[in-house]
């Protein structure tokens, strides 16, 4: 089976900190992906990345960084943590690069910005 | 542009009763894909079911079911005699065919939260 493995299932920062979320994939996907989710709003894209080192922003970017320097492991970083950053984050990888394919998530990473 | 919309945000449900989740999209392509995710408490997201622009043909697994209409661009969801353990948020979701760059990303729709009650 595809794991998805996020670092950090709970998170407690404070404003003004960087935090980094760390996803791991070990089925050597591709595409990997950085949600947010919000009650109310669903998933909303973050981040994207097709390949090492390439990364896409997504439908709502500002506030967030990514990195992706092995082909397994996809980062979200939040330079400096704003109280409205506190969410659900979902990482998910796939196969390929057709739109075809299943999305393989994570279990996620609740962040709470003090 | 594409769009998924489901209507329901919160339905609630004794055991044993049949529900029908409603998803309703937009697209101006011609080959696409839409999908079910379920999210249970634990948070993590598992697919459910996968169906392309050019089938049409309904799908049943098990309690699960679900109705493709183009027609009416719709992809519904329906769980006969329901179960605790169906309690979740599910999703419908939305993939154009592209191939590379942000073709292909899946647009979600804002989830359905199912509480099925003993």
């Amino acid at each position: 089976d595809v794991k998805v493995t996020q670092s950090s299932r709970y998170l407690v920062k404070r404003t003004g900190e960087k935090v980094f979320l760390e996803c791991v994939q070990d089925m050597d996907h591709e595409n990997m992906f950085w949600y947010r989710q919000d009650p109310g709003l669903g998933l909303r894209l973050i981040y994207f990345s097709y390949d090492v080192k390439m990364k896409e922003k997504g439908d709502i970017p500002e506030g967030y960084s990514v990195s992706r320097e092995k082909k397994e492991r996809f980062s979200l970083i939040l330079e400096s943590a704003s109280t409205n950053q506190t969410s659900m984050y979902l990482c998910a990888s796939r196969g390929g690069y057709s739109g075809a394919n299943v999305l393989t998530f994570g279990a996620g990473s609740r962040l709470t910005v003090l | 542009a594409q769009k998924v919309t489901q209507a329901q945000t919160e339905i609630s449900v004794v055991e044993k009763e049949d529900v029908t989740l409603d998803c309703v999209y937009e697209t101006r392509d011609t080959t696409y894909y839409l999908f079910w995710y379920k999210q249970p408490p634990s948070g993590e997201l598992v697919f459910l079911i996968r169906r392309n622009s050019f089938d049409e043909q309904n799908e049943i697994s098990g309690r699960y079911s679900w109705n493709f209409q183009k027609s009416t661009s719709s992809f519904n969801f329906t769980i006969t005699a329901s179960q605790v353990v169906d309690s979740a948020v599910y999703f419908c979701a939305l993939s154009e065919a592209g191939y590379g760059g942000s073709q292909g990303n899946l647009i979600f729709g804002k989830g359905t939260k199912l509480s099925v009650k003993p």
